[in-house]
């Protein structure tokens, strides 16, 4: 399977735990995203890389939550002391250029107690 | 700010009828256009997108898109629907003047499609 692949595909924790999910995007693709979705509502974005730089960020994305590229491949999204606020479908999404569509993979879900 | 707008949450088609999804979208500049297909437990599927060049926009599955400027929208279109088409549909830009910004999607709209 060459597409956008997350792991874990599911994840429950405890209120205050961490969490870290891993996105290895499609090889050739050096744009990468990281969005929130939750139900009823379309994707929120969280964050982007261009390679191993992180280029961007939403306000969405406290201090709790971290992302990194350290190669320019692989990306995980780190949670420190999840909320219960923190529970979604968090999707990577990858894209080889600016004007093409970007590849989704199939999401983490987490749930927080 | 970019934004979208899908006016439904629901579309109810019969088979084999014709299918709409609405959407209009507010961006700085000429936009870039995307359509987008959620299954259940399935992640977001690309259907087509809208560049630059001709308005009416052919994708995946038989599915096309229509650009109209002047009304800010970009309506998906089927011309017959199929069961296997229900799925949430999901709208979402990027303005081009925004460089690397990521898509903005709209809220989606649920589409059944009844035998």
């Amino acid at each position: 399977d060459t597409g956008v692949s997350q792991n874990p595909r599911h994840k429950i924790t405890k209120r205050g735990q961490n969490v870290t999910f891993r996105c290895d995007p499609i090889s050739e693709h050096n744009r990468l995203y990281w969005y929130r979705q939750t139900l009823g509502q379309g994707p929120e974005f969280l964050t982007y890389f261009q390679n191993e730089a992180q280029l961007e960020k939403s306000r969405l994305l406290s201090d709790r939550f971290s992302a990194e590229r350290p190669k320019g491949s692989f990306s995980t999204l780190e949670i420190q002391r999840t909320e219960q606020g923190d529970s979604a479908m968090y999707l990577c999404a990858s894209s080889q250029e600016i004007l093409g569509g970007s590849f989704f993979g199939p999401g983490t879900r987490l749930t927080v107690l | 700010a970019q934004s979208v707008a899908q006016p439904e949450d629901q579309v109810n088609v019969a088979e084999g009828n014709p299918l709409t999804v609405k959407c209009t979208y507010s961006v700085s500049g000429n936009p870039y256009l995307f359509w987008y297909v959620q299954y259940p437990n399935r992640g977001l599927q690309f259907l087509l997108k809208y560049i630059t060049g001709d308005n009416l926009v052919k994708g995946s599955y038989g599915f096309e898109a229509e650009f109209n400027k002047s009304q800010t929208s970009f309506h998906l279109k089927k011309p017959s629907a199929l069961v296997s088409d229900s799925a949430l549909y999901f709208c979402a830009v990027r303005g081009i003047r925004s460089g690397n910004t990521p898509l903005v999607f709209g809220k989606g709209t649920r589409l059944s499609v009844i035998a």
